[in-house]
Formats: C-alpha cells, structure tokens, sequence
C-alpha cells in the first residue's frame, strides 16, 4: 500500500541553528501535503500545508518544499526556538482533486532544540 | 471552549469491559475522524464520517464501532476492551483548509 515516512525518527538541533525535517511520499495520486506539530500532550496542530502545484511555501519561519519527481517533502524551521521542540508529522492526501480527507500521516520525527 | 473535545483525557479500564470515547465539536464541520496513535507508528484511520448519515471504515476498525449522534458529536466505542488497544485516541474535524485535533484521550487497558 501508499505510505509515507520520515527519514529521521529524531534531530536534536541547537537554540537559534535552522531545521530540516525530511518526508518520504509514495502515493504520486497525493496532490495536498501539510506538516503538523505535535507537542507533549497535545493534539497535532497545522504548521503549514502545501499543493502539488507548488514547489515551495514559506509561512513565519517555516518553510516547506516540495520535490515531486523524488516524491520529497520537507520542512524548514529558521532560528529554531526551544518552544519547536515537539514531533513533527508530514500528512498526504492521497488522491487527486484538491480535496484533503482522509489524510495519511508519516510516523513522525522528534525535534529536540538545546539551549 | 477548545474548537474539539475530547472526553475523558485519560481513562484506565479493564480487559473485555466496554468503553466510549467521546467527541464534540463547535466548530459546525460535517467531516469528523477517529485516529489511534501508537509510539513509532504514527497515526492511524479508525473510522471517518463525512456527514451525520455517511460512516466509514479507515485502515484500523476492527475492535471498534462509532456513532454519530450529531453533526457536532461523534463518539467511538470499544465493544470490548483488550490491552493491544492500550493508546492515545484523536478525534479531528475536517474543512477546506485541513484538520482540528482535539487534545486526545490517553487509554490504558489493563
């Protein structure tokens, strides 16, 4: 079946270094991406999202690019903070049309920012 | 108000006892979602509901069954409980621009 994975399960950066957090997809159908932010007993939250028609969106220091002919996503965080420590997921749509249900989520990658 | 509830936060029960987990919403989305989290495995589809008529299974549902009282409620049961459903349990409402999580129900089944 269509997955997608994470190529780091962990990253530990230093306070204020950039962030990049990689997404493996297999699903060529998944026209609709989004990154979410999971922290420590919470729900995830949405950072940032992004269409097949697009190769790059930036939001409040985060990046998101996309690389569809190796199927890559990829989140940047700049001047990485202490409050971006959390698990971040990558989520595809898996079909076509710019809808985004049933969104299939990657295991996710657990950032660790250190003073 | 948080936009999705989720009730209880945390609930310990025992093998084969029957529990509910339950979901409210203000923010009136018809699509609403039950995921299971399991360290290492990310999140995973239990069952979906595109309106209050319209249930569906995701990649998990054996062990579970739902219901949509509501556009704004919808619970997920376990009909009887067994250890490997030990996890933590998301609800999520769904628009044009992504998915709410609710803060998620921590259940430890001993």
């Amino acid at each position: 079946g269509e997955s997608v994975g994470l190529h780091l399960p962990t990253l530990s950066v230093q306070e204020g270094d950039n962030s990049i957090i990689n997404c493996a997809y297999s699903n060529s159908a998944s026209d609709y991406f989004i990154w979410y932010k999971q922290e420590s007993g919470k729900g995830p939250q949405f950072i940032i999202d992004i269409r097949s028609n697009m190769d790059k969106r930036q939001g409040q220091r985060v990046t998101v690019l996309l690389n569809k002919t190796v199927k890559h996503l990829s989140l940047q965080i700049a001047a990485t903070q202490p409050g971006d420590s959390a698990v971040y997921f990558c989520a595809e749509n898996g079909n076509s049309g710019g809808s985004n249900y049933k969104l299939t989520f990657g295991k996710g990658t657990l950032l660790t920012v250190n003073p | 108000d948080a936009d999705v509830t989720q009730t209880p936060r945390n609930r310990i029960t025992k093998t084969g006892k029957r529990i509910m987990l339950e979901c409210s919403q203000t923010k009136g989305h018809d699509r609403m979602y039950w995921y299971r989290q399991d360290p290492g495995l990310g999140l995973r589809l239990i069952y979906y509901s595109f309106d209050v008529k319209d249930i569906n299974k995701g990649e998990i549902s054996d062990g579970y069954s739902v219901s949509r009282q509501a556009q704004a409620k919808f619970s997920l049961s376990l009909e009887s409980a067994i250890p490997n459903q030990t996890a933590l349990y998301f609800c999520a409402t769904e628009d044009n621009y992504g998915y709410t999580f609710g803060s998620g129900t921590r259940l430890t089944v001993v």
